[in-house]
């Protein structure tokens, strides 16, 4: 059975660095054809993907927020772990992580950014 | 990105009855379309990829067609447990991107 799990903190202060971790069961983030990504979603929004990164390390950042992104894996753990720097109250939403077939997601992780 | 546009917005509708909700791209993507069900509090869950494959474990209930620019869902004699928010989503290029969703209520 393939489950995705997130952690991280569920509260952050404006301009600091999200770290989010997604620990991955059922599967091995080593295996060709592999890949999971990062979705969030504002309340009361659509999903929105942010990152995705595949089996042989290929990454993939959302044109719009690129610049601060960034996402790794380690397959010594089977988790994939995603920064996003400087982050807003407008970053408020629940972060999923997902296999890159799009099932299943994890139960998702809300984010407050607020002073 | 690829926009995509679902109509309508929300939709009400009784146990029994048949909805339809359609999915619009902003430019050709095959046949590279799922849809999603989501109840409040959870993930959103696949129903259908590839435009028209029901994920396993789905009902045969719900059914996906369309290709190109121009894709639907329907969810034929509506069960209670249906009644959820439902999204699309184009898969023909990163970032994967969502409908705005629709709203689908009980009458």
């Amino acid at each position: 059975q393939i489950t995705l799990k997130e952690s991280g903190p569920t509260l952050v202060k404006p301009k600091q660095t999200l770290t989010l971790t997604c620990t991955c069961s059922g599967f091995s983030l080593s295996t060709s054809g592999v890949g999971v990504g990062w979705i969030r979603q504002p309340p009361g929004k659509a999903p929105e993907w942010l990152a995705l990164i595949f089996w042989d390390d290929d990454k993939r950042y959302s044109p719009s927020l690129k610049s601060r992104l960034t996402i790794t894996k380690d397959t010594s753990k089977n988790q994939v772990v995603l920064t996003m720097t400087n982050m807003d109250p407008v970053d408020t939403a629940t972060y999923y992580c997902a296999h890159s077939n799009y099932y299943p997601w994890g139960q998702g992780i809300l984010v407050t950014v607020s002073s | 990105d690829i926009q995509m546009t679902q109509s309508p917005s929300s939709v009400s509708a009784s146990v029994g009855d048949t909805v339809t909700i359609t999915c619009r791209a902003s430019q050709g993507i095959s046949n590279w379309l799922a849809w999603f069900q989501q109840k409040p509090g959870e993930a959103p869950n696949l129903l259908i990829y590839a435009a028209y494959t029901l994920q396993s474990g789905v009902p045969s209930r719900f059914s996906g067609s369309g290709s190109g620019t121009d894709f639907t869902l329907t969810i034929s004699s509506l069960q209670p447990e249906d009644f959820a928010t439902y999204y699309c989503q184009q898969a023909n290029s990163f970032p994967p991107t969502f409908g705005q969703g629709t709203r689908l209520d009980i009458k």
